[in-house]
């Protein structure tokens, strides 16, 4: 069955510091891959997708993810963390072609000043 | 971006009432829409597809008379949580399929606590 692993429930960095965000997948063909970000009591908001063509993918807000699949991760990262970022982020694979997302548990950003 | 809106983001209700969400596309047409839930600090779990004018497939586990969704038009389903109880207090959020069919757009959620 297809699931989602997000490894990190909290991550704290300095304003300014660059970000990793951990997502592993397990999934039996090419998996449709998003990040999503939610701030505290809001919806969710796309940052990113990966369908396939090029592994390393640009997202909105200067965050990008890159696509191993011999890692089957699919980790997002920003190179300078702005104070605005702190939320929480979540990865998720497409279950199936009727769009039905499967979510992994997320990571909450705290952003030091 | 197409947009998603979710209406009332905050309800508190009695229990024992019942509570409707509404949940429109406002600038493109939904043929299938989906409601799920979010308890406190976890994440997202599909409660159902609600496909415009049929019947919603509901997800294991979760019980469709209690959870009613209709989706009636192109731009409109429901969600109505029939005799609350304290444990039907969640976060609700649903998402839409955008045109291109690419991506889901996903409402601002509805914060509902049964009292």
């Amino acid at each position: 069955a297809q699931s989602v692993t997000q490894p990190d429930i909290h991550i704290t960095v300095s304003e300014g510091a660059s970000l990793e965000l951990r997502c592993n997948y397990s999934y039996g063909a090419t998996p449709y891959l998003f990040w999503y970000v939610q701030s505290p009591g809001q919806g969710l908001q796309l940052l990113l997708k990966y369908f396939s063509g090029d592994t390393l993918v640009q997202g909105i807000k200067g965050f990008e993810a890159e696509f191993k699949r011999s890692q089957s991760s699919f980790n997002l990262r920003k190179p300078s963390v702005h104070w605005s970022d702190a939320a929480e982020y979540f990865c998720a694979v497409l279950r199936d072609s009727s769009y039905k997302l499967i979510f992994g548990s997320g990571t909450r950003l705290l952003v030091r000043p | 971006g197409a947009v998603v809106s979710q209406h009332p983001s905050r309800v508190i209700c009695k229990s024992g009432t019942s509570v409707k969400i509404e949940c429109r596309s406002l600038d493109f047409q939904a043929t299938t829409m989906f409601w799920y839930r979010q308890f406190p600090k976890q994440s997202l779990m599909l409660m159902a597809t609600s496909n415009e004018g049929s019947k919603a497939t509901y997800e294991q586990g979760v019980e469709k008379d209690k959870f009613l969704i209709n989706h009636a038009s192109l731009t409109l389903s429901t969600l109505t949580v029939t005799s609350a109880h304290p444990e039907d207090s969640s976060f609700y959020i649903c998402s839409a399929n955008g045109g291109s069919n690419t991506e889901a757009f996903f409402g601002q959620g509805t914060r509902l606590t049964v009292v």
